[in-house]
């Protein structure tokens, strides 16, 4: 099976402006979740989604916020950029069950200028 | 409160035997994981525990004690190419009875000939 997906792999964009990052999942994995990775703070949870619907949260503002479409592909999107947003954004995927390992794609970098 | 502790760095000889030590504190335990990641990589799955006890994987060994909040990965004839961070995740299933993954800040192993 392939692995999971992420696109793009880098993104460059200015304060004030939003980003779209999408996540495809291993086929058959009904779950996906999201991290956002930064050498301060460590990998860091924003969100799972499981059959078009977010599942659970983290502590992260309102500008965060993401969707999940019947193919289990998902997007993340963070508006009104700030310079603190630059990260690696990861997502993981899994079979959906509370006890299924989770699989992480290669990451989007991200850099807020 | 969630608290997940790594040490953040350690240094090992090529041939030799690392132990590294995970402890944490949680309000849902349902699992604990361990996942290698390469500088600029995605994390890549190493084991899971869940009960009590040691899991072996090849050169890789995790052991999980519940009562005490405990964990440790164990790696044998350390090889170059085990230079990575080692990151430990706790599932937390909280209060919506779903899984996300808490993540330590990682421990950076670096090893030499």
């Amino acid at each position: 099976k392939a692995g999971v997906t992420q696109t793009p792999r880098y993104l460059i964009k200015t304060r004030g402006q939003q980003v779209t990052l999408s996540c495809s999942p291993i086929s058959g994995h009904r779950s996906v979740s999201w991290y956002q990775q930064t050498p301060g703070q460590g990998l860091q949870f924003l969100f799972e989604y499981f059959s078009e619907t977010q599942r659970n949260k983290g502590n992260f503002p309102g500008r965060f916020s993401g969707r999940q479409f019947s193919n289990s592909r998902s997007e993340m999107n963070v508006s009104t950029l700030e310079l603190g947003d630059s990260a690696l954004y990861l997502c993981a995927s899994s079979e959906g069950g509370t006890q299924e390992t989770q699989y992480f794609g290669p990451g989007t970098r991200l850099l807020v200028l | 409160g969630q608290n997940i502790d790594q040490p953040t760095e350690m240094t090992a000889t090529e041939g030799a035997i690392v132990q590294i030590n995970c402890t944490y504190q949680t309000s849902g335990f349902n699992g604990l994981f361990w996942y290698q990641q390469h500088a600029g990589e995605a994390p890549t799955f190493l084991s899971y525990n869940v009960l009590d006890g040691l899991e072996e994987k090849g050169r890789f060994s995790s052991f999980l004690s519940r009562s005490k909040g405990y964990s440790y990965l164990l790696l044998k004839e350390l090889q170059m190419k085990d230079s990575a961070s080692y990151l430990c995740a706790v599932r937390d299933l909280g209060s919506s009875n779903t899984g996300k993954l808490i993540f330590g800040q990682g421990t950076t192993l670096q090893v030499k000939p």
